[in-house]
């Protein structure tokens, strides 16, 4: 079965600060997609990033980047020099090719609060 | 403005009541999803649409009832709710459903509350 963990439920740092959240993941398919996920007050969640489990290389986009490891099953996302408007809910997926493919899990998400 | 609506936005319904909800979406996307997100718990996928076929039925109770006529437009039908359905449920598309480039599409959702 697949699974997702976000250890950390809730995070505070103040404006500028480096943050990392951090995702684990659980599946027996060879073939699945990483992503991640924001969801400010407003309450509809955006889409950040899709990783396949082919691709291991790191991304960056901006103040964002993704730390993909398969031999340690993660998949972390830092936010380098934090903003205000960074302060969201992040929740991290995972979707199988094969054993559950178009069920996607999310894992239970990190609040990030970002203080002035 | 997302690519995905969702109306109403919130919704107050007694336990007795027959409401829908709808889901529109013009982004050319084959799958579409219902996802329920309760305080305190992970989002809970509920039904997935591939071209207008169910996919999946997330082990669902009756009283929920999807309806997809075509790729663009999703319904919920609720009736005889439980006050612990009161939830945020969220409609989501993708160009695909397995290998889902470009992940979700998420809509605002519907804040619903049961009385």
């Amino acid at each position: 079965a697949q699974k997702v963990t976000q250890a950390q439920t809730e995070i505070s740092v103040v404006e500028k600060e480096d943050v990392t959240l951090d995702c684990v993941y659980e599946t027996r398919d060879t073939t699945y997609y990483l992503f991640w996920y924001k969801q400010p007050p407003s309450g509809e969640l955006v889409f950040l990033i899709r990783r396949n489990s082919f691709d291991e290389q790191n991304e960056i986009s901006g103040r964002y980047s993704w730390n993909f490891q398969k031999s340690t099953s993660s998949f972390n996302f830092t936010i380098t020099a934090s903003q205000v408007v960074d302060s969201a809910v992040y929740f991290c997926a995972l979707s199988e090719f094969n054993t559950n493919a178009g069920k996607s899990t999310f894992g239970d998400g990190t609040t990030l609060t970002v203080k002035p | 403005e997302t690519g995905v609506t969702q109306t109403p936005r919130h919704l107050v319904m007694g336990m007795t009541n027959k409401k829908s909800l709808k889901c529109e979406q013009h982004l050319g996307h084959n799958a579409m999803y219902w996802y329920k997100q309760s305080a305190k718990k992970p989002l809970e996928l509920m039904f997935v649409y591939n071209f207008k076929e169910q996919t999946e039925n997330n082990s669902v109770p009756s009283r929920f009832s999807p309806e997809c006529p075509n790729s663009s437009h999703l319904f919920l039908h609720l009736h005889t709710l439980q006050p612990e359905d009161s939830a945020l449920y969220l409609c989501a598309s993708s160009q695909d459903h397995s290998r889902l480039l470009g992940g979700y599409t998420f809509g605002s959702g519907t804040r619903l509350t049961v009385v």
